[in-house]
């Protein structure tokens, strides 16, 4: 699988929105970008996932370039709720047991 | 959280004492999955299921087993208990291969 690459830190404030990027530079054309996050204790949460097309649904969006090289998770009105540690996974397509979790960006939104 | 309850929450054991974990689902998915989350490593998965009595390696199985004999419940038994056993672990379902893993909220078991 594809490894991917993430700022181990970022800071937000409310109310503005909040865009995470990732590099993943070694995917491949059956490979899936999914972005979880997870907040203190509790177990990670499905955000979204895209191919090679940009997604959006009632969380985020997702944006990925055009060459599939990056991507960027956009949180577009940040709350205090949604500090959390959010996690860009590269899954290949039709694997149910490659779901590899890096060390991921640690989001820290501020009033 | 997506209809799926891990029980116990807490545990603490002793070392070289059977352990099972549960998890329990009520949305029918076809897959579950065993991950276990500590400090440095992140999530790393142990075992997955795809069906009933249809189970597969992950890639930190050792010391685990696992039975699945009905659709809405997936065990994790660890035969001995050891110190490097403690950890938080993580259910996780999804509906098909291509599907997104919805997570429980994890039981924190400390060996002693």
């Amino acid at each position: 699988d594809a490894k991917t690459t993430q700022p181990p830190s970022m800071d937000c404030a409310e109310g503005r929105a909040a865009n995470l990027p990732c590099n993943h530079s070694t995917i491949s054309g059956n490979e899936y970008v999914y972005w979880y996050r997870q907040i203190h204790s509790q177990g990670p949460q499905y955000i979204i996932h895209g191919l090679k097309n940009n997604e959006t649904n009632e969380m985020a969006s997702l944006i990925i370039t055009e060459d599939r090289k990056s991507s960027t998770l956009i949180l577009p009105h940040a709350t205090l709720r949604d500090t959390a540690v959010y996690y860009c996974i590269v899954r290949v397509r039709g694997t149910a047991s490659k779901l590899t979790f890096g060390t991921g960006t640690r989001l820290q939104v501020t009033l | 959280d997506a209809g799926i309850t891990q029980s116990p929450r807490h545990k603490v054991t002793e070392t070289g004492t059977p352990v099972t974990l549960r998890c329990h689902q009520t949305e029918n998915h076809r897959y579950m999955y065993w991950y276990r989350q500590d400090p440095g490593h992140g999530l790393r998965l142990i075992h997955y299921s795809y069906g009933v009595k249809d189970t597969d390696k992950g890639e930190v199985s050792d010391g685990y087993s696992v039975s699945r004999s009905k659709t809405e419940d997936f065990l994790l038994t660890l035969e001995s208990a050891t110190s490097s056993q403690t950890s938080v672990y993580f259910c996780a379902i999804s509906e098909s291969r291509d599907s997104p893993l919805h997570f429980g909220n994890g039981t924190r078991l400390t060996v002693t």
